[in-house]
């Protein structure tokens, strides 16, 4: 109940083109969905965040909708560019005492020029 | 990035030996974890603490150990590495209220 389950693990897309990458849960107790990114020999780093108190967040080309019924959220990145290409982790969290971050199993994003 | 320093970054260590990765951290961040990333697993929590000497089990602990004396810093011990443990660890903080966690930069461990 504590898993995280991303998908595709791996997508091509071209210059210019939708990138969207998926993210189911089971644990209706989380309440915070950050996306991580993550290029080759560095530490995740946060792309965007949302709670599941509105259903959609906007930042630059980086969009997350969320579903709450469905326990479902995605990222879509729009007019992906070649410097998009990287790894994308969705995670979970609840707001209690540890704070712990559950992670997807990633999504190897390679955009093509 | 934001005041984490993993070492040491590269280490390559023979079966049945004692290793202990160390994460420090200027940022007097509460909360800190351990995270191992392996293809195809993402991102899997070890261990975590979310204050000095309060620390806890992730869901893959077994053959890790951890401890936190002061804030700063969050030791993992690998108390006999074996070839499993082969994985790149990431040691990350948060002030806890589901906001940012951030990341060090890695480090490599080898288990021949």
């Amino acid at each position: 109940q504590q898993q995280v389950k991303q998908s595709p693990q791996s997508l091509i897309v071209q210059k210019g083109g939708i990138s969207i990458i998926n993210c189911a849960y089971e644990n209706t107790a989380f309440d915070y969905f950050p996306w991580y990114q993550q290029f080759p020999g560095k530490g995740p780093a946060l792309l965007i965040a949302i709670r599941p108190d509105v259903s959609e967040k906007k930042e630059g080309r980086f969009t997350i909708s969320f579903n709450k019924s469905a326990k479902q959220f995605s990222l879509h990145i729009m007019d992906s560019q070649p410097g998009d290409s990287a790894t994308y982790f969705c995670a979970a969290s609840i707001n209690s005492g540890t704070y712990k971050y559950i992670f997807g199993t990633g999504t190897r994003l390679k955009v093509l020029a | 990035d934001a005041g984490i320093t993993q070492s040491p970054r590269h280490k390559v260590t023979e079966t049945g030996t004692p290793v202990t990765l160390r994460c420090h951290q200027t940022e007097n961040h509460r909360y800190m974890y351990w995270y191992r990333q392996d293809p195809g697993h993402g991102l899997r929590l070890i261990h975590y603490s979310y204050g000095v000497k309060d620390t806890d089990k992730g869901e893959v602990s077994d053959g890790y150990s951890v401890s936190r004396s002061k804030t700063e810093d969050f030791l993992l011990t690998l108390e006999s590495a074996t070839s499993s443990q082969t994985s790149v660890y990431f040691c990350a903080i948060s002030t806890g209220g589901n906001t940012e966690a951030f990341f060090g930069q890695g480090t490599r461990l080898t288990v021949v």
